[in-house]
């Protein structure tokens, strides 16, 4: 595709249950970071996955969050026993070769909101 | 945690004004890159200046880079009431992170 799509656009979910991300880069490229953002905040780097190397997962905020990404192309960020403290915007973000020449292209997000 | 802080959180000014924003970070980066984000959704690279250079410049933009103050600023010239957004640096090292963003206001 053109850009970096992700799905669903919004999402609301009650406290306890499983939901699942998705992110589609740009086709080609290697890299892709998952970011969380809370209302009126910056950004949290959540994992990071390059190439083929084991991804950066030094930002996922507990056990109950978990991310893969299958023949390096499309990126799944599942939260287990979503708490109301997970609701905030899931960023999704791509670049060729580490984003070193070019920068990112960013995913619209997903608003996730837990009830 | 966040790398790189910008200040001032929140900006100001009348339309055809000049805006700078500044950023600072605590470690050693490869390059830093600001991006304009609009209504709290996606954001939009806008400029990446590399550890080796000093300053750049792209169309109203102009970036500056001082690795010895481990400090950057974003000069938007000529402000126009669609600049308003957020701007946040990140640093690039061994992965990307990201500042907490400077709010500007461009008022017509």
């Amino acid at each position: 595709g053109a850009g970096v799509s992700q799905s669903p656009s919004n999402k609301v979910t009650e406290k306890g249950k499983d939901v699942e991300l998705r992110c589609d880069p740009i086709s080609g490229h290697t890299a892709l970071y998952w970011y969380r953002q809370s209302l009126g905040q910056g950004l949290e780097f959540l994992i990071y996955f390059q190439g083929n190397s084991a991804p950066d997962k030094s930002g996922l905020p507990s056990d109950r969050f978990s991310a893969e990404r299958t023949g390096g192309s499309v990126s799944t960020l599942t939260i287990q026993r979503t708490q109301q403290e997970d609701s905030a915007v899931y960023l999704c973000a791509s670049s060729v070769r580490g984003g070193g020449f070019y920068g990112y292209t960013f995913g619209s997000g997903t608003r996730l909101t837990v009830v | 945690s966040q790398q790189g802080e910008e200040d001032p959180q929140a900006l100001s000014i009348q339309e055809g004004e000049n805006a700078t924003m500044n950023c600072s970070y605590k470690t050693s980066i490869n390059n830093l890159q600001w991006y304009r984000q609009n209504s709290g959704r996606g954001l939009v690279h806008l400029i990446l200046i590399r550890s080796n250079e000093r300053e750049k410049h792209s169309g109203r933009l102009r970036v500056t880079l001082d690795t010895s103050k481990k400090s950057s600023s974003l000069l938007i010239t000529a402000s126009r009431a669609a600049d308003t957004a957020s701007y946040f640096c990140a640093t690039d090292y061994q992965k990307v992170t990201f500042g907490t963003g400077t709010k500007l206001q461009v008022i017509p």
